[in-house]
């Protein structure tokens, strides 16, 4: 238990469908990221949240939309995905940007 | 960017040997992370070393950073089937955010 929660932990969704991600952390941490795990491929940074505010966007195609309502919890929406893009998505939080990241346990993707 | 590397790739040892994996970085950094993943879970944290110093011990955990050859080594001493896992190494490139390694897959058979 890292104190970071995210559900689901597993999804399944079509093409067309809209779901959302969410990560929730009671840390008090400042700064919350989204990673992407494809196989055989390095950790993807996808969106960091510092202080509640988009600090980084790394060329994250726009059919992932992340929202950071207030500093415990975040979220990837997602709309229109591709098969390409199931892979395992894991949520992170830190206190200080290059400090220890905590980890939640991911949310498995599947596009069909 | 890729900025740590890991050495190797995969690595299947016996139970009680010791495992050392290496990580070597391209830009100067602030600290550098090890970390370890189980199939199909999220990373754990295992241990932080600053820029400024040389070795740091956690447990069974050894690590070692060479700034000079921008290189750092994990030693996991008396392994054990539990420490199956993959291995990462992260890195702050110039003070900025982590970037990650592709891994070592440990394997230790019992």
């Amino acid at each position: 238990e890292t104190g970071v929660t995210q559900t689901p932990r597993h999804l399944v969704m079509g093409m067309t469908n809209k779901k959302s991600l969410k990560c929730e952390q009671h840390l008090g941490h400042n700064a919350m990221y989204w990673y992407k795990q494809s196989a055989k491929k390095p950790l993807e940074l996808m969106f960091v949240y510092n202080f509640k505010e988009q600090t980084e966007n790394n060329s994250v195609p726009s059919r992932f939309s992340p929202e950071c309502p207030n500093s415990s919890h975040l979220f990837l929406h997602l709309h229109t995905l591709q098969p390409e893009d199931s892979a395992l998505y894991l949520c992170a939080s830190s206190h200080t940007y290059t400090g220890e990241l905590f980890f939640g346990e991911g949310s498995r993707l599947t596009v069909l | 960017s890729q900025q740590g590397e890991e050495d190797p790739q995969a690595l299947s040892i016996q139970e009680g040997e010791n495992a050392t994996m290496n990580c070597s970085y391209k830009t100067s950094i602030n600290n550098l992370q090890w970390y370890r993943q189980n199939s199909g879970r999220g990373l754990v944290h295992l241990i932080l070393i600053r820029s400024n110093e040389r070795e740091k011990h956690s447990g069974r955990l050894r690590v070692t950073l060479d700034t000079s050859k921008k290189s750092s080594s994990l030693l996991i001493t008396a392994s054990r089937a539990a420490d199956t896992a993959s291995y990462f190494c992260a890195t702050d490139e110039s003070g900025s955010r982590l970037t990650f390694g592709e891994g070592t897959q440990l394997t230790v058979n019992p």
